[in-house]
């Protein structure tokens, strides 16, 4: 079962606008929520995280936004740039009993310029 | 700063052959992790060791898989028999334990290949 849901594949966006990338969680265990990029052959990167007692975690131009009742968080960069074009990736954890991290099947983000 | 070392980064065998790949972890990082990735798929978790303790696998990880982790510094993931199935990414990753604040630190992968 996909605790971790992405879905939306990709996403084109124009230089400078926002872009917006959407999860969705069924595990209410969850209480840490984590988001990667990926560039083609390499392994992701850490842009941003949020823990359960926040609903927002801004950092630059990077802002996730966590919707508990919904069970659904949000990544939204603004003002987007061509070099954000990769495949983003959401990930969970739960705290108490396992840190493993479960993550999305990732969106395909194309700034164009 | 030296980041998750992955060792070799590709690599393609024959179907029944065994392999193995290395991973070193951030020096004073105490958790490391392995994943699986396929082509259209976010990073599926096999296991994870903090220290040298192994403290989950996937269930969906099967025999043919071991990973080990001594002295708790650099992990081997093996693959016995490797099947067709088997091709895919293979990610380690290492943290630091700290709750909330703890982040995952991928290395580059082994893209391996089963002919």
């Amino acid at each position: 079962d996909q605790q971790v849901k992405q879905n939306s594949p990709s996403l084109s966006v124009q230089e400078g606008r926002i872009s917006i990338l959407n999860c969705d969680y069924t595990n209410s265990m969850f209480d840490y929520f984590l988001w990667y990029k990926k560039y083609p052959a390499e392994g992701p990167t850490f842009l941003i995280s949020i823990s359960s007692i926040k609903d927002k975690n801004e950092d630059g131009r990077f802002t996730v936004f966590l919707n508990k009742s919904a069970k659904h968080l949000s990544l939204h960069i603004v003002p987007s740039q061509p070099g954000d074009s990769a495949v983003y990736f959401c990930a969970a954890s739960g705290s108490s009993g396992t840190y493993k991290y479960i993550f999305g099947t990732g969106t395909r983000l194309k700034v164009l310029a | 700063d030296t980041g998750v070392s992955q060792d070799p980064r590709h690599k393609i065998t024959k179907r029944g052959q065994n392999v193995t790949f290395r991973c070193d972890p951030i020096s004073e990082h105490n958790r490391l992790y392995w994943y699986r990735q396929t082509l259209g798929q976010g990073p599926e978790f096999l296991t994870y060791f903090q220290n040298e303790a192994q403290l989950e696998k996937s269930r969906l990880l099967s025999d043919r898989f071991s990973a080990e982790r001594p002295k708790g510094s650099f992990s081997t993931l093996e693959i016995q028999r490797t099947e067709q199935g088997d091709s895919a990414m293979y990610l380690c990753a290492s943290s630091l334990a700290g709750g909330f604040n703890e982040k995952l630190f991928f290395g580059s992968g082994t893209q391996l290949s089963v002919l």
